[in-house]
């Protein structure tokens, strides 16, 4: 079974802050996704890597980067966190092959102060 | 052109009812289309999904729905029970991009006993 891990449950941070939301997973997928989710607007891509050290915006990334140094480990960065980016965050992994589906952390919910 | 629109926001249905869900779409390109299933705490994971070469696909109680021509999909859960109280997500990809997909608003669905 693909297991993917995100470091916290639960996170509250305050205005200004630069926060840390990391994912790991383990079973050697290619493609690693980071989405927020809020009520009535379903599931929204921030940043999406294929690779090491690669990163593509999705739909969403202002006032987030994202890092990927090592396959198994995709990180999402708020380099000032503000309020508008209280959220649940949700990492996903997914191997290549067009009947493969998306993997799905259990998700951070992050509250800024 | 990028979107998937979803309805209802919310549903409630007495056990042993059928539960619908419905979707549309504007891309056709789109290619693929996954249901994903969340509970709370969890992350979404995949419940069924259909290519566009095939009008239905049944497992089990849930079954997917598919009109090419009117660029419509949905989920019926048949005999619906109280364990399927969940928020469900529709979804679509492009052959171009397998791994990048385009999610629904999501609906919370409540199975009364």
């Amino acid at each position: 079974d693909v297991k993917v891990t995100q470091s916290s449950r639960y996170l509250v941070k305050r205005t200004g802050e630069k926060v840390f939301l990391e994912c790991v997973q383990d079973m050697d997928h290619e493609n690693m996704f980071w989405y927020r989710q809020d009520p009535g607007l379903g599931l929204r891509l921030i940043y999406f890597s294929y690779d090491v050290k690669m990163k593509e915006k999705g739909d969403i990334p202002e006032g987030y980067s994202v890092s990927r140094e090592k396959k198994e480990r995709f990180s999402l960065i708020l380099e000032s966190a503000s309020t508008n980016q209280t959220s649940m965050y949700l990492c996903a992994t997914h191997s290549w092959g067009s009947n493969q589906p998306q993997h799905f952390g259990d998700g951070t919910r992050l509250s800024i102060l | 052109q990028q979107q998937v629109k979803q309805s209802p926001q919310s549903l409630i249905v007495q056990k042993g009812g059928i539960s619908i869900i419905n979707c549309a779409y504007e891309n056709t390109a789109f290619d693929y289309f996954p249901w994903y299933q969340q509970f709370p705490g969890k992350g979404p994971a995949l419940l069924i999904a259909i290519r566009p070469d095939v009008s239905e696909k049944k497992e089990g109680r849930f079954t997917i729905s598919f009109n090419k021509s009117a660029k419509q999909f949905s989920l019926h859960i048949m005999d619906s029970q109280p364990g399927d109280s969940a928020t469900y997500f529709c979804a679509a990809s492009k052959p171009s991009s397998a791994s990048k997909i385009i999610f629904g608003s999501g609906t919370r669905l409540s199975i009364r006993p």
